[in-house]
């Protein structure tokens, strides 16, 4: 079963923040999280290993909770070049140690 | 330095021709990946290589085959091609490190069906 990632879309203007959440029915021990844009191949933001982990890529950062088997990105003072489409992607035994990514939060970052 | 590389980039097939997506990398890694990705969806899981051990998700058709004759080289073929089969293929590497990994996407195949 596909984890669910909140909100669906998200518009924001420059320099504004934003969150986009993953949660999973199935117990994890990581979470990739991947930026797409459009036409282009998903590339590679980070992996959160341990519940309660955060990690940071220039203004992007991420928590890990892995006792509530979720996880959110944090999108601080956004760039015209974070628009794109974020897909988390849970690993755990119960999806069979491989990533499943969630359905995707398409994100537009307007001047 | 392109580190996954797919050909072709682009292919136009013909409804229940078969054809060949090939997917070749750089960087030594032991884990090979093919996921389709159709418009607006996520990329799904079709199969994986660890080493040279084949993994096929339950729910690949048939219709999809693969093949990995060296740690660098990784194929996908649809022997029918359908018009629902037209997507995105994606090749993507890893390599296991203290228990977990990035991928390495390619650039992606479009395929269409005609």
């Amino acid at each position: 079963q596909q984890p669910v990632q909140s909100p669906q879309a998200v518009i924001l203007r420059e320099g504004e923040d934003a969150v986009i959440n993953c949660s999973s029915s199935k117990a994890l021990y990581s979470v990739h999280w991947y930026r797409q844009k459009h036409g282009e191949a998903p590339v590679f933001l980070m992996i959160l290993l341990k519940g309660g982990e955060q990690k940071g890529h220039e203004k992007i950062s991420a928590s890990f909770n892995e006792k509530k088997q979720q996880s959110s990105l944090y999108l601080t003072a956004s760039q015209l070049s974070y628009s794109g489409t974020y897909f988390c992607g849970p690993e755990g035994a119960e999806y069979g140690n491989k990533l499943v990514f969630g359905a995707g939060t398409i994100l537009r970052v307007k001047s | 330095d392109a580190m996954v590389i797919q050909n072709p980039r682009y292919q136009v097939t013909q409804f229940g021709k078969p054809v060949t997506l090939s997917c070749s990398q750089t960087l030594n890694h032991n884990v090979m990946y093919w996921y389709q990705q159709k418009s607006s969806q996520a990329p799904k899981l079709l199969f994986h290589y660890y080493d040279k051990d084949f993994n096929n998700e339950a729910d690949t058709p048939d219709n999809f085959q693969s093949r990995r004759p060296n740690t660098s080289f990784c194929f996908l073929d649809i022997r029918s091609p359908g018009l629902g089969d037209a997507a995105m293929y994606l090749c993507a590497t890893s390599i296991r490190l203290a228990g977990s990994y990035e991928q390495y996407f390619g650039p992606g195949t479009r395929l269409t069906v005609t």
